[in-house]
């Protein structure tokens, strides 16, 4: 059964300081997501990872893919109040079901 | 926005009672699917259809069914509502089952 872990599950941080956030999953899978959900709102897409070392960049926000490792990694640089929402990384498992992580809350303060 | 919308957005009911909400999609995806989202558990896999009359179960699909009669429309139904499905219940459509989920805007459902 694949598990999808994320940590930190909480995150507060002061703006214009860097952090990571981090996916491990428990089985074999070349394509993991990332998306953001704001508070009581719906979960928007952010980055499709497809293979071995893919990086994908927007904004201040950067994920990385390594697949041997069964681990993703999303960067924030200089965060900004904006960035403040609830982040999931997700991986499909079999038969195009999605497993999504716990998600990581980040509150970013100025 | 991908065109998805789920009703009622909100719902209260008692326990014992039958409940479905509805998804609506106007993107003519494929797949669809829905989750519920829960402190502490993410979201989780409730049941998913992969074409009219097509569907399958997710990790949590005790106590729920699914019906899908057209491509734009995915029914969940709850037979008989207890209150460990209160919940917010999201839709999705992936259009090929790989690509991004687009999401609904959810249905909060409290079962009292």
């Amino acid at each position: 059964e694949l598990k999808v872990e994320q940590n930190p599950l909480f995150l507060s941080m002061q703006e214009g300081k860097n952090y990571t956030i981090y996916c491990n999953y428990s089985t074999t899978s070349d394509r993991l997501y990332w998306y953001r959900q704001d508070p009581g709102k719906s979960l928007e897409s952010l980055f499709v990872l497809l293979s071995n070392g893919a990086v994908k960049q927007e904004g201040r926000l950067m994920a990385s893919l390594d697949t041997k490792a069964r681990l993703s990694t999303l960067h924030i640089t200089a965060a900004v109040h904006d960035l403040s929402a609830t982040y999931f990384c997700a991986v499909i498992g079999g038969a195009q079901k999605l497993v999504f992580g716990q998600g990581t809350r980040l509150t970013i303060n100025p | 926005d991908a065109g998805i919308t789920q009703s009622p957005r909100h719902k209260v009911t008692e326990t014992g009672t039958p409940v479905t909400l509805r998804c609506h999609q106007t993107e003519n995806h494929r797949y669809m699917y829905w989750y519920r989202q829960d402190p502490g558990h993410g979201l989780r896999l409730i049941h998913y259809s992969y074409g009219v009359k097509d569907t399958d179960k997710g990790e949590v699909s005790d106590g729920y069914s699914v019906s899908r009669s057209k491509t734009e429309d995915f029914l969940l139904t709850l037979e008989s509502a207890t209150s460990s499905q209160t919940s917010v219940y999201f839709c999705a459509i992936s259009e090929t089952g790989v690509s991004p989920l687009h999401f609904g805007n959810g249905t909060r459902l409290t079962v009292t």
